[in-house]
């Protein structure tokens, strides 16, 4: 079974400052993905990165894909308030329709 | 009606009651999914249907059944669940089509069911 491996599990971060999420997985795959969840809501897709090298930017948030390491990573550039909530990845393979979710990163960015 | 809908929202039953969750989307997407999310446990992939045909069960207790009777429709049925089937139940949807495909999901509100 695929394993995906997420850290930090909680993030408590400064307004203004910078910090990365990083997300591993144990199989090959091509397709990765990040979503945000606030609480009591749903999941609300982020950034889809589909090959290698792939980078994706959204105002503060970057993510980027390593197939050969097998990691993505979701950087967070001068933190806002409005950026706390938790961080999924998920790594489907290359064949099938399965989905990887990781454990999240719960993050809280204090004023 | 936009994205993924889900109803009821919120479900309370007992261990010998029979429910059905309901999902539709309007989104025109050919694939549609079942997840689990408990508290301090990654999100669970339970049930996935490809043009309405399962194509992945991952070992999922038979007190949940899907149905899936059009691409825009699907339900999980429930019957004599347990207290630590309480959980958050998502439904997603999204285009499949193969090795290339794009396969971003959208999700559902979902439904906070409470087994008692």
């Amino acid at each position: 079974e695929l394993k995906v491996e997420q850290n930090p599990l909680f993030l408590s971060m400064q307004e203004g400052k910078n910090y990365t999420i990083y997300c591993n997985y144990s199989t090959t795959s091509d397709r990765l993905y990040w979503y945000r969840q606030d609480p009591g809501k749903s999941l609300e897709s982020l950034f889809v990165l589909l090959s290698n090298g792939a980078v994706k930017q959204e105002g503060r948030l970057m993510a980027s894909l390593d197939t050969k390491a097998r990691l993505s990573t979701l950087h967070i550039t001068a933190a806002v308030h409005d950026l706390s909530a938790t961080y999924f990845c998920a790594v489907s393979p290359n064949t099938g329709n399965q989905f990887y979710f990781g454990t999240g990163t719960s993050l809280t960015v204090i004023p | 009606e936009t994205g993924v809908t889900q109803t009821p929202r919120h479900l309370v039953m007992g261990m010998t009651n029979k429910k059905s969750l309901k999902c539709e989307q309007h989104l025109g997407h050919n694939a549609m999914y079942w997840y689990k999310q408990s508290a301090k446990k990654p999100l669970e992939l339970m049930f996935v249907y490809n043009f309405k045909e399962q194509t992945e069960n991952n070992s999922v207790p038979s007190r949940f059944s899907p149905e899936c009777p059009n691409s825009s429709h699907l339900f999980l049925h429930l019957h004599t669940l347990q207290p630590e089937d309480s959980a958050l139940y998502l439904c997603a949807s999204s285009l499949a089509g193969g090795i290339s495909s794009y396969n971003e999901q959208f999700f559902g509100p979902g439904t906070r069911l409470t087994v008692l």
